[in-house]
């Protein structure tokens, strides 16, 4: 089945350690997304990648670094340099044409 | 890309129509109006997108003013799952970014 995958669901990380967060599509889709999501809140975008060997940063991307190596993944790394880490991750993927983006089941990540 | 603004939250009863309205004036005449919703807890799932014609699928019914300034979100029968956060967001066919606003929170109560 094609679809978009996040794992893990659940992080847990120590203060000023790196935390990398995998999404990984098999849709064939060119362009994919991070986003950050804070209690009672809509969705900040972090970074975004329109091609591969390509991305640029969103709203919200102090702190935080991507690459896009291969089409198919799209890794997020929360570095130590991010003040307050802990948040639920999206991470989406849609086609060139902008029809429908597809999202994964998002990354919970809490930092202590 | 351009701003939209959405009331926060509405009610609706099981089984009634739940219109919700989208106000996006600054909209330029490349860009579409698209529909997301996200359950709580999960990842926004998409629902319909459209330019300036009225469009309708097996989700939803999307109106769109013929100045382009503003739209409605048209759930003809909602369910008490269709309770949720409805986005309503305005970008460019091609190359736009995928931009959310805070959206609206729909409640179908009994």
């Amino acid at each position: 089945d094609g679809g978009i995958t996040q794992s893990p669901k659940y992080l847990f990380r120590k203060e000023g350690q790196n935390v990398t967060l995998s999404c990984e599509q098999n849709l064939n889709h060119d362009a994919m997304y991070w986003y950050r999501q804070d209690p009672g809140q809509g969705l900040r975008l972090i970074y975004y990648s329109q091609i591969v060997n390509d991305f640029q940063k969103g709203d919200i991307a102090e702190g935080y670094s991507v690459s896009r190596e291969k089409k198919e993944s799209f890794p997020l790394t929360v570095t130590s340099a991010q003040k307050n880490p802990t948040a639920f991750y999206l991470c989406a993927s849609e086609d060139r044409v902008n029809t429908e983006a597809f999202f994964g089941q998002g990354t919970r990540l809490t930092v202590v | 890309d351009a701003k939209t603004t959405q009331p926060p939250s509405m009610d609706c009863a099981e089984g009634r129509a739940a219109n919700l309205p989208c106000n996006h004036s600054t909209i330029s005449g490349n860009e579409y109006v698209y529909w997301y919703r996200q359950i709580h807890s999960q990842g926004p799932q998409y629902i319909i997108h459209g330019l300036k014609n009225n469009e309708t699928n097996e989700m939803a019914s999307l109106i769109i003013t013929e100045d382009r300034k503003s739209s409605t979100l048209i759930l003809p029968h909602a369910t008490l799952r269709d309770t949720a956060v409805y986005y309503c967001i305005v970008r460019a066919n091609q190359g736009g970014k995928l931009i959310f606003g805070q959206g609206t929170e729909l409640s179908v109560k009994p």
